[in-house]
């Protein structure tokens, strides 16, 4: 059953912790993603991968970082320095990443910094 | 940069009303415009998407979106909505830049069909 799993569905970290989030996915996409959904804002890009080991920011990547050692994962760390990261959090892939890729998305994370 | 405009934020219909939701881009070169959909509960997935041809694509579920180069839009349209097309919608245009993809979404729209 192929697809993009994220995990945990839900994280709670206090303020001043880094926290990573984990996407895997088995459907052998070239390009991974990840977003940021708020309300009202829809979905911002924050970095994106075509190709294992390397990755480009996106509009938001303030606070975050990212790695892409294995095609299957690009796990996001959210970093204390991130003034505002509770949020909920969606990880995607494409095929190889060109501009007529459809994406595929997981299930999401939602993050809460207490 | 590129941007994305859903005008209609939280739209109400009542069943077998027809909708049409508008989605505006900025940018002049080649783009690839997609629709998603995210039904409560259920990741976001792929509604549609013009890729080059025929500017009027059809999707799943009776959805179908109309590229008007000219004006810049691809809005979506369905002849009849059903209750279980309740849900947020999002456009996003996709364009090649320095070598890699750079897509962008809209903030969405939140559909709600009343039986």
């Amino acid at each position: 059953d192929g697809g993009i799993t994220q995990s945990p569905k839900y994280l709670f970290r206090k303020e001043g912790q880094n926290v990573t989030l984990s996407c895997e996915q088995n459907l052998n996409h070239d390009a991974m993603y990840w977003y940021r959904q708020d309300p009202g804002q829809g979905l911002r890009l924050i970095y994106y991968s075509q190709i294992v080991n390397d990755f480009q920011k996106g509009d938001i990547a303030e606070g975050y970082s990212v790695s892409r050692e294995k095609k299957e994962s690009f796990p996001l760390t959210v970093t204390s320095a991130q003034k505002n990261p509770t949020a909920f959090y969606l990880c995607a892939s494409s095929m190889v990443g060109g501009p007529g890729d459809t994406q595929y998305f997981g299930p999401g994370t939602r993050l809460t910094v207490l | 940069a590129q941007s994305v405009s859903q005008h209609n934020h939280h739209v109400i219909l009542s069943e077998a009303a027809s909708l049409e939701l508008g989605c505006n881009y900025s940018y002049g070169g080649t783009v690839n415009l997609f629709w998603y959909v995210q039904y409560p509960g259920q990741h976001l997935q792929l509604l549609l998407k013009y890729f080059s041809g025929d500017p009027l694509v059809k999707g799943i579920k009776g959805f179908e979106a109309e590229f008007i180069k000219s004006k810049f839009s691809f809005n979506l349209r369905k002849p009849s909505v059903q209750w279980s097309d309740t849900a947020e919608y999002f456009c996003a245009v996709n364009l090649r830049a320095g070598g890699y993809q750079k897509v962008t979404f809209g903030i969405g729209t939140k559909l709600q069909v009343i039986p």
